[in-house]
């Protein structure tokens, strides 16, 4: 079964500091690892990974993947207010016919920036 | 607005009753997923639709059943309630089979059983 761990489950940092989460995971046929912040209803996309070691950056969120350690972190710096909420990671893999299974997601890990 | 519509926003049902969730995919989207998120349990899959047809199957249980339409909207059907179905259904859309490049997902449906 695939599975998909996020650490730690929650995080209480003030406006400032830098944050970094971590997804690790085991899965047959791994095809690429998303992240997505979750506010107050629906999920919304930050990244896409699915090379090693390429960090993917936007602003203050950057990320990167270690498709040998089986593992991503999502890093916040300069964290703002506005970053609370709660970040999923989630993987999607392959099946026999090519094509990509539906996104197996970790629990979330919930950020909290206090002011 | 991501694009994709759910329908209704809150729904607050009785135990024992049945419901139907609804989901307009993202225009050009073909397939439409149904997720389910608890307080507990984290986003969890239940079931794939694909032009119509069903494509794969999660945690969804036998009380649980979907379709998606010639139009490509989905429904969700919820019948038997129990109070532990009180969640935030989550549907999601992506162009073609699979969840290769992510999705696109709904504002969710927030569903109380009573």
């Amino acid at each position: 079964e695939d599975k998909v761990v996020q650490s730690p489950l929650s995080l209480v940092v003030h406006e400032g500091d830098t944050v970094t989460l971590n997804c690790s995971y085991e899965v047959t046929n791994f095809r690429s690892l998303l992240w997505y912040k979750q506010e107050k209803k629906a999920p919304t996309f930050l990244f896409m990974l699915t090379s090693s070691g390429i960090e993917k950056k936007s602003g203050r969120l950057s990320s990167i993947l270690d498709k040998k350690e089986l593992f991503s972190i999502l890093n916040i710096t300069a964290t703002q207010t506005g970053d609370s909420a709660v970040y999923l990671c989630a993987v999607s893999t392959f099946i026999s016919s090519g094509s990509a299974r539906q996104l197996t997601f970790g629990s979330g890990t919930q950020l909290t920036v206090l002011p | 607005d991501s694009g994709v519509t759910q329908t209704p926003k809150h729904l607050i049902t009785a135990t024992g009753q049945r419901v139907t969730l609804r989901c307009s995919p993202r225009s050009g989207d073909l397939s439409v997923y149904w997720y389910q998120q608890s307080l507990d349990q984290g986003l969890q899959f239940l079931i794939q639709y694909y032009n119509g047809e069903e494509r794969a199957k999660g945690n969804i249980l036998e009380r649980f059943s979907a379709q998606q339409f010639p139009d490509l909207h989905s429904e969700l059907n919820l019948s038997s309630l129990e109070l532990g179905d009180s969640a935030l259904y989550f549907c999601a859309s992506s162009p073609n089979t699979g969840a290769a490049y992510g999705y696109t997902f709904g504002s969710g449906t927030r569903l109380t059983v009573v």
